[in-house]
């Protein structure tokens, strides 16, 4: 079902290291997931998507992994920057509901220079 | 490409007056458009699904004549808020799906709205 957060969990790194973001769903009818990265203000911004044929993808410094068993989902930024600072929100979503998106809580990561 | 904008970016309102916030894909068609609404600190949550030509379909608890929602054009969605009230103050985003496309979802700005 929908996911409401009351307050947004939050990651801090050092700047240059890497970051991991989980992000647990809940229809296990959902076959495509999404990270979206939100900075204050402005509409989300997509990362990186995954189908459920796979269990890892990797993009421009982002990698997204994939673990159907568990409805657990993973986004892992390397090198972390000062401009990586933002909330990070998985959505999920799957055919017979024509795609729309149930997204997650959402968790802010800011990257301590 | 794939852009989708959002008028106006910010609107004021008195409680009871009506709001219409404009959602429109730039460069590509849209048979689909999707509005949100997102409360502070918290995630995004769907409120309905907007179809090209048809009736829009509205999430369980969203009232469907408190948010009218006309998608009138394969290039444009409109959400009007009602009578607004200061508990509707928050900020909307839209979405677009290409015409022919089957999950991706292209995200517009944003309109924050706040009914004093």
């Amino acid at each position: 079902g929908e996911s409401v957060g009351l307050h947004l969990p939050t990651l801090s790194v050092q700047e240059g290291d890497n970051s991991i973001i989980n992000c647990a769903y809940s229809n296990s009818a959902s076959d495509y997931f999404i990270w979206y990265k939100q900075e204050s203000g402005k509409g989300p911004q997509f990362i990186i998507d995954i189908r459920s044929n796979m269990d890892k993808r990797q993009g421009q410094r982002v990698t997204v992994l994939l673990n159907k068993t568990v409805k657990h989902l993973s986004l892992q930024i390397a090198a972390t920057q000062p401009g990586d600072s933002a909330v990070y929100f998985c959505a999920e979503s799957w055919m017979d509901s024509s795609y729309k998106l149930i997204f997650g809580s959402g968790t802010r990561l800011l990257v301590r220079p | 490409g794939a852009v989708v904008s959002q008028h106006p970016s910010w609107v004021i309102c008195k409680s009871g007056t009506s709001v219409k916030i404009e959602c429109r894909s730039l460069d590509f068609q849209a048979t689909t458009m999707f509005w949100y609404r997102q409360f502070p600190k918290q995630s995004l949550m769907l409120m309905a699904t907007s179809n090209e030509g048809s009736k829009a379909t509205y999430e369980q608890g969203v009232e469907k004549d408190k948010f009218l929602i006309n998608h009138a054009s394969l290039t444009l969605s409109t959400l009007t808020v009602t009578s607004a009230h200061p508990e509707d103050s928050s900020f909307y985003i839209c979405s677009a799906r290409r015409t022919g496309g089957l999950e991706t979802q292209y995200f517009g700005p944003g309109t924050r709205l706040l009914v004093l």
